[in-house]
């Protein structure tokens, strides 16, 4: 079975700071790893994805992150905070294998960033 | 057209209405979700219909009838609702199954209240 874990329900940087956001994995081979993005009132949206390609994966708004098999670790970063990026975050696994069942997602970080 | 549809965007009921929420989307995605979101906490997986077809119910209470009537619509039917049952309804799409291996895209939900 599949979960993940983000460390930090909530983290707090100031503008122009560097973001990093925690998530790791757990699952019996590497899966299918996605961070999502939700402003307040609204639905989730895509940021990046890691499919087995490159390990570092860029996505939209200047965020990237690292896929690190050894770690079971895809920490969210980006180097200079934006008001707008205040938001909540979300790490989700989905599993390799077709048949394997469903996407997961882990229980969120909400980003606040301070001027 | 990349988007995800879901009408309407507030919604109060009363215990013993009968309403419908609806969501389209026109990417030709395979899949079809409902998420429940409480505040401050991650999407909940009520139902998935792949290829047309209930592939998922997370055992949710018959009070909620999901129905997808073509590949582009997925509607949730609601009925005798809880006030507990009051939350964020998201709807999304992916363009493989059910394990969306290559994420989903999510539409800007329902606010549900029910009184």
């Amino acid at each position: 079975a599949q979960s993940v874990t983000q460390l930090g329900s909530h983290v707090s940087v100031s503008e122009g700071a560097l973001v990093l956001l925690r998530c790791n994995y757990s699952s019996s081979v590497p899966p299918y790893l996605f961070w999502y993005v939700q402003y307040p009132n609204q639905g989730l949206q895509l940021l990046l994805k890691y499919t087995s390609a490159a390990t570092l994966v860029k996505g939209i708004n200047g965020f990237e992150a690292e896929f690190k098999k050894s770690e079971t670790s895809f920490h969210l970063t980006k180097p200079s905070a934006h008001m707008s990026d205040a938001a909540e975050y979300f790490c989700a696994v989905s599993p390799l294998n077709t048949n394997a069942g469903k996407s997961t997602f882990g229980d969120g970080t909400t980003l606040t960033v301070k001027p | 057209d990349t988007e995800v549809t879901q009408t309407p965007k507030h919604l109060v009921m009363g215990m013993t209405n009968k309403k419908s929420l609806k969501c389209e989307q026109h990417m030709g995605h395979r899949a079809m979700y409902w998420y429940k979101q409480k505040a401050k906490k991650p999407p909940e997986l009520m139902f998935v219909y792949s290829y047309e077809k209930l592939s998922i119910n997370e055992s949710v209470p018959s009070r909620f009838s999901p129905e997808c009537p073509n590949s582009s619509l997925l509607n949730l039917h609601l009925h005798a609702l809880q006030p507990e049952d009051s939350a964020l309804y998201l709807c999304a799409s992916s363009q493989d199954g059910v394990r969306a291996a290559y994420g989903y895209t999510f539409g800007s939900g329902t606010r549900l209240t029910v009184v």
